[in-house]
């Protein structure tokens, strides 16, 4: 079984310029995740799609962050425009069904590791 | 607002010693608790997934136990070896609607060969 594919894996950008993550889950997953990992700590999740929809983006900084799951698989994660503090691993995960009181594993991707200078 | 904290945030042991990870959280209404292994430059691996009506888990050398009444979870390693050497991370889900899972911070392992 495939897992979780993400590009690109690393990628070195200057302030104020975008950038866009790529994610495929693994093939059936209904539930997608981005999550934001700083160095030295837990991730962070941004935002959370079940199929298509957004779920839960409360801690998305929607003035420069924006995430789409078209078609309810793939999904793109952009940032525009970067700062400093974008700076970390930005992680795609994906579980079959996300429902309150799920007790399902999450499949974590590689992740792209993000400098922004 | 559900936490979770690790303590350690490192440790160091010698090869072939068992150990034992900490995972606190301050919401004990969970109904599961999970374990990933995370490789420098690399993302998570599902390690032990404990629901919350077990007490523990097992899979190979790993053994990971929950107390939900004390808000605790531990993740026994035993004969350690040089590849086990990861950041270990517990994970519970938050107890808003939105379901969230909360990261800590995890434990840096190092085997020393």
């Amino acid at each position: 079984e495939a897992g979780v594919a993400q590009s690109p894996r690393y990628k070195i950008i200057e302030k104020r310029q975008s950038v866009a993550f790529w994610c495929n889950p693994i093939s059936g997953h209904a539930t997608l995740y981005w999550y934001q990992q700083i160095l030295g700590q837990g991730p962070k999740l941004l935002i959370q799609f079940q199929n298509n929809g957004v779920v839960d983006d409360s801690q998305l900084p929607k003035d420069r962050f924006s995430a789409e799951r078209l078609k309810g698989v793939d999904s793109t994660l952009k940032i525009q425009p970067a700062k400093l503090e974008d700076s970390a691993v930005y992680l795609c995960a994906s579980s079959p069904i996300r429902a309150p009181g799920a007790n399902e594993k999450l499949f974590f991707g590689s992740g792209t590791q993000l400098s922004v200078l | 607002k559900q936490e979770v904290t690790q303590i350690p945030a490192a440790l160091s042991v010698p090869e072939g010693e068992n150990l034992v990870l900490n995972c606190s959280f301050t919401d004990s209404a969970i109904y599961n608790l999970q374990w990933f292994r995370q490789d420098p430059g690399k993302g998570l691996t599902s390690l032990l997934l404990i629901q919350s009506s077990q007490r523990e888990q097992t899979s190979g050398r790993l053994n990971a136990s929950l107390d939900k009444s004390s808000g605790r979870s531990t993740l026994y390693i035993a004969a350690s070896q040089p590849g086990d050497s990861a950041t270990y991370l517990c994970a519970v889900p938050s107890l808003n609607r939105d379901d969230k899972i909360i990261f800590g911070k995890g434990t840096r392992l190092h085997i020393l060969p």
